[in-house]
């Protein structure tokens, strides 16, 4: 597709439940970011992929959080035993190789919301 | 898809010089945030604007929200190599469960 897809764009679940969350970054780019956004937050970054390297989890919570990405391509974001603080929208975004300046696209989101 | 337009899409700027990033948004916004990126690293938060007519500063940055709430700038006084990065605003609109972002802008500051 022409953008960053997201899904599902909405889901709400169950204390306790796991998630999954998927991000189709542009075809062709290499990066690949998920970031949460809390109301009235700033954007908290989680992972970052990049081609072939090891990602960068640095970002992730805690150990309940985990990332992949298949092939270069398609990202899951998976949250195991769901907490209420982990509602938020999460957004994924790809961008072009390297620091050359281009932006991110980003997915809209899913807004997630735990209850 | 994107619902932010962001200008101008690269900035290359004297140190010293002052320099604006704008901002526009076809749907009222509930909330606009501004973030840079350095190289190679994550999203830096800067500020939220959610009042029409808001004005918010840090060090030499400061960002506006027209009365409408549909533009934002952000202001760099006095630029300094560490300014630059890309700028991305986002937003929330009013309704439904989606953020959005510009597309960026690529600030270069030469010594």
């Amino acid at each position: 597709g022409a953008g960053v897809s997201q899904s599902p764009s909405n889901k709400v679940t169950e204390k306790g439940k796991d998630v999954e969350l998927r991000c189709d970054p542009i075809s062709g780019h290499t990066a690949l970011y998920w970031y949460r956004q809390s109301l009235g937050q700033g954007l908290e970054f989680l992972i970052y992929f990049q081609g072939n390297s090891a990602p960068d989890k640095s970002g992730l919570p805690s150990d309940r959080f985990s990332a992949e990405r298949t092939g270069g391509s398609v990202s899951t974001l998976t949250i195991q035993r769901t907490q209420q603080e982990d509602s938020a929208v999460y957004l994924c975004a790809s961008s072009l190789l390297g620091p050359t300046g281009y932006g991110y696209t980003f997915g809209s989101g899913t807004r997630l919301t735990v209850v | 898809s994107q619902e932010l337009e962001q200008s101008p899409q690269s900035l290359i700027v004297q140190e010293g010089k002052n320099l604006t990033i704008n901002c526009t948004s076809s749907k009222t916004l509930y909330g606009l945030y501004w973030y840079k990126q350095k190289y190679g690293e994550g999203l830096i938060f800067l500020m939220m604007l959610q009042k029409g007519g808001e004005e918010k500063s840090h060090e030499k940055i400061t960002a506006k929200l027209d009365e409408k709430k549909q533009q934002s700038s952000l202001h760099i006084t006095a630029s300094q190599p560490s300014h630059a990065g890309i700028y991305l605003c986002g937003a929330e609109p009013n309704t439904g469960n989606q953020f959005y972002f510009g597309t960026g802008t690529s600030l270069t500051v030469i010594p």
